[in-house]
This record gives C-alpha cells, structure tokens and sequence, in this order.
C-alpha cells in the first residue's frame, strides 16, 4: 500500500492564483480530512469527509472548497490563493469517522503563496 | 468544544535519560487520546492512543502515557530517551459517539542531547 499520497510536495503562487492540492489514499478510509501546520498553531482541521459525496467544514474552512466524489480522493481547491494561506497542508485519513481510529497522514505539501 | 494543552514548547532532555511529555484536555463525554510524532519534513506518525481501560498505554518505539481521568492528562513518557527521538509530538483528542473530529495541541519540540 502506498498509504496517504499527496501532490505537489511544494508549491508557490501568486496571491489570487488557484489551484488544488492533491490527495490519495489506497486504504479504502471511509473518512479523509485537510490540516494546516502553521507555527505555534499546531493542526487546524481546514475540511473533512466522513464518505464519498459527503463533506463539511472544519475550524478554517474560508478560502478553501473540497469535494469527495470516490473514496480514494479528496482535494482540497483554493480559490484566490492570499500570503494568509501560506502554510504546510496535511492530508490524512482513517477507517471510519466513527470509533478510536488512529488517522494516517500524507507527507505534506509546503505551500508559499508570495 | 474539545480542546488540547500542551504547555511545554520544547523539553531537553539527556540521552539515557527518562523523557515525559505533557497533555491536559478538555472534551464532553469519554475521550479518545492519541500521540503522533512528527520528524522533519515528515508527516504526523501514530504512536499510542487510549481508548478506554488500563490507564498505561503502550506504543510504538518504545513510548508508553499515562491517562488520568481526575487530571485529564495523557502524558507521554519513555524510560530511556534516544537521540532519534528528537522529533515533534503532537497530543490529539476525540470523543466516542458520533462524527469525531480530532483536535490537536500545538505540538512540543523534543530534543534529546548526547
């Protein structure tokens, strides 16, 4: 199993630029979820799914749109990329949304938006 | 809200000696704890998670916390600390029953000295 897969490891844009990182895992987790590491901040929850077709927002949701069309992919879109979303970003999932499943992070996509 | 404390940023501590590091929570009903380690540039790893049961939980690498209801700590502890533990760890809660988000503290640097 490759696990958590994310794309791309590194990015920079412009502010008002778009773009969608991309997340993958093999799985088959009913429930995926986007985190940005920032310092002194620890892990914020951006969004999460719970299964295919199903998604909602976390602690910060604004600026950024995911969808959840097959289990295996959830990305997370960012709409008019600003210097404030200049951040690491996590990509994790886990069996069930329910119950004390331990969650599997992706290796991070380092994002600088300039 | 559910909510985590870590309130150290950093501990030193010498190789071969004991290491603890410390979790306070807060959470509405029976909660779920976990540990994750961080190396740089790294993903978050799982280590150990309580769910409910003996208070004395044992991980990975050798790392083992104690729940304390009466406290609401979950601190992480090793007996003989390693160079290779240097690392960031993160303390996470969720709560049984429901869709369970996980909320992370802000993480503790530890660094462990030759």
């Amino acid at each position: 199993n490759a696990g958590v897969t994310q794309t791309p490891k590194f990015q920079v844009l412009k502010t008002g630029q778009s773009m969608t990182l991309q997340c993958a895992q093999d799985m088959n987790h009913e429930y995926m979820s986007w985190y940005r590491q920032d310092p002194g901040m620890g892990l914020r929850l951006i969004h999460y799914s719970v299964g295919a077709g199903i998604t909602d927002q976390g602690e910060v949701p604004n600026g950024y749109n995911v969808s959840r069309s097959t289990t295996e992919d959830f990305p997370l879109r960012l709409l008019s990329a600003a210097p404030s979303q200049t951040s690491v970003y996590f990509c994790a999932s886990r069996t069930r949304p329910t119950g004390s499943y331990e969650q599997y992070f992706g290796p991070g996509t380092r994002l600088t938006v300039t | 809200a559910q909510s985590v404390a870590q309130p150290e940023d950093q501990v030193n501590v010498a190789e071969g000696n004991p290491l603890t590091v410390k979790c306070t929570y807060s959470v509405s009903g029976n909660p779920y704890l976990f540990w994750y380690v961080q190396y740089p540039n790294r993903g978050l790893q799982f280590l150990l998670k309580y769910i409910t049961g003996d208070n004395l939980v044992k991980g990975s690498y050798g790392f083992e916390a104690e729940f304390n209801k009466s406290q609401t700590s979950f601190h992480l502890k090793k007996p003989s600390a390693l160079v290779s533990d240097s690392a960031l760890y993160f303390c996470a809660v969720s709560h049984s029953g429901g869709y369970q988000k996980v909320t992370f503290g802000i993480g503790t640097k530890l660094q462990v000295i030759p």
